[in-house]
């Protein structure tokens, strides 16, 4: 079983490029996510989505844009990177049934603006 | 606005004994529950979760308690192994609210020989 799988695993961008970070699930999750995190920092959510043509905002969405044309694939976009992107970026997602909300993680993507 | 908190940043625990790892919340619509584990260089992955119905959830030797009146989870390793050295993540969500996972800052937990 893939789980949730994301690429690239390792990137350096420089200052004022763009890159997609791709995400796919096949486990037929509803609900997808985006988290950041920074060093001694927890994890952010910067975007989610409940189902495919739904995107919302988390708490850190600046920077960055997100699209769930599929249930499958829910890609991360950074426009113009800046030194302030650099971080671990997880993609997640759930079966939200009721109030049971577990996510399962990708293996992390390292990026780095320079 | 830390919705999660996770106030103690790291935790050092003997071989064999109890880790308990706290978790204190603010907002009162969180309704769910889950504890993660990450090891360097990895996603988190899911250890155990509870329902605001319940006060208590075990699953081997992880067990979490949650507190809704004090609005605090903590969670039980027993006993404590040292594979069980990584960062654990408590997060919360809220069903019928709005559909974000939130999560702490984490604490880093050392299981000593």
């Amino acid at each position: 079983n893939a789980g949730v799988t994301q690429t690239p695993k390792f990137r350096i961008l420089k200052i004022g490029q763009s890159m997609t970070l791709q995400c796919t699930q096949d486990m037929n999750h509803n609900y997808m996510y985006w988290y950041r995190q920074d060093p001694g920092m927890g994890l952010k959510l910067i975007y989610y989505s409940v189902g495919a043509g739904i995107t919302d905002k988390g708490e850190v969405p600046n920077g960055y844009n997100v699209s769930r044309s599929t249930t499958e694939d829910f890609p991360l976009r950074l426009e113009l990177a800046a030194p302030s992107q650099t971080s671990v970026y997880f993609c997640a997602s759930s079966l939200r049934q009721g109030n049971s909300n577990t996510i399962y993680f990708g293996e992390g993507s390292w990026l780095t603006v320079v | 606005d830390q919705q999660v908190k996770q106030n103690s940043p790291s935790l050092s625990v003997q071989e064999g004994r109890i880790s308990i790892l706290n978790c204190d919340y603010t907002n009162s619509m969180f309704d769910y529950f889950l504890w993660y584990k990450k090891y360097p260089a990895e996603g988190p992955t899911f250890l155990i979760s509870i329902s605001s119905i319940k006060d208590k959830n075990e699953d081997g030797r992880f067990t979490v308690f949650l507190n809704k009146s004090a609005k605090h989870l903590s969670l039980h390793i027993v006993p404590s192994q040292p594979g069980d050295s990584a960062v654990y993540f408590c997060a919360a969500s809220a069903s019928g609210w709005d559909d974000k996972i939130i999560f702490g800052k984490g604490t880093r937990l050392h299981i000593l020989p």
